[in-house]
């Protein structure tokens, strides 16, 4: 089955305790992103991916570091997180620039 | 950069009642996507639009594209429950290399 998986799907945690979400795909897709989400502001993009060893900052990055080293996998890595950084997070990949886009179930994470 | 606005916010409406959610873009697109976010879900595709002008129907969803590739619309037809969820335009940017997301729509529908 097609799909894109996230761990943990939840995730309590403290202020500046390094933590490490994983995503993967097994579509064989070369883009993947990584999407927080936040009541009344939509999905705003991290990082995304192009490509293995490909990345770039999309609109809201701080805080946040990616790897791409294999074309499955994309984690999201919070070096210290902060309360601000409580969010739903979503990661997602595509075959390419114009096609549709799969999402993850979603990581709920709370930094206390 | 590019900006993508979604109206409106919220939206509540009896069952069997029409819906409509707009997109405006502050840049012209190339295509436009959208997809449904069920609560508790993720996101899931439901149609790409690439023309100028295009009108697609799926059932009782029918997708507009504007004709300066500017904005476009989804309306719904009769609303049932199961179209209970946030919806959302997504259009590229930054060399189609990024896909910005508008804040959605939340349509609520009373039985």
């Amino acid at each position: 089955e097609a799909q894109v998986t996230q761990n943990p799907r939840y995730l309590i945690t403290v202020t500046g305790k390094k933590l490490t979400v994983t995503c993967s795909q097994n579509m064989n897709h070369e883009y993947m992103s990584w999407y927080r989400q936040d009541p009344g502001l939509g999905l705003r993009q991290i990082y995304y991916s192009m490509n293995v060893e490909v990345t770039d900052k999309g609109d809201v990055p701080e805080g946040y570091k990616v790897s791409r080293k294999e074309k499955r996998n994309f984690p999201l890595i919070l070096e210290s997180p902060s309360p601000n950084q409580t969010s739903l997070y979503f990661c997602a990949s595509r075959a390419g620039a114009r096609s549709e886009q799969y999402f993850g179930p979603g990581t709920r994470l709370t930094v206390t | 950069g590019q900006q993508v606005m979604q109206i409106p916010q919220y939206q509540h409406v009896q069952e069997g009642e029409d819906f409509t959610t707009y997109c405006n873009s502050s840049t012209t697109l190339s295509n436009i996507q959208w997809y449904k976010q069920r609560p508790g879900g993720h996101p899931v595709f439901l149609i790409q639009l690439v023309k100028s002008g295009e009108v697609k129907k799926q059932k009782r969803l029918t997708f507009q594209f504007g004709e300066a590739k500017k904005n476009s619309s989804l309306h719904i037809t009769a609303t049932q429950t199961t179209d209970v969820g946030t919806y959302f335009c997504a259009g590229p940017s930054g060399s189609a290399r990024q896909l910005t997301f508008g804040s959605g729509t939340q349509l609520t529908v009373l039985p």
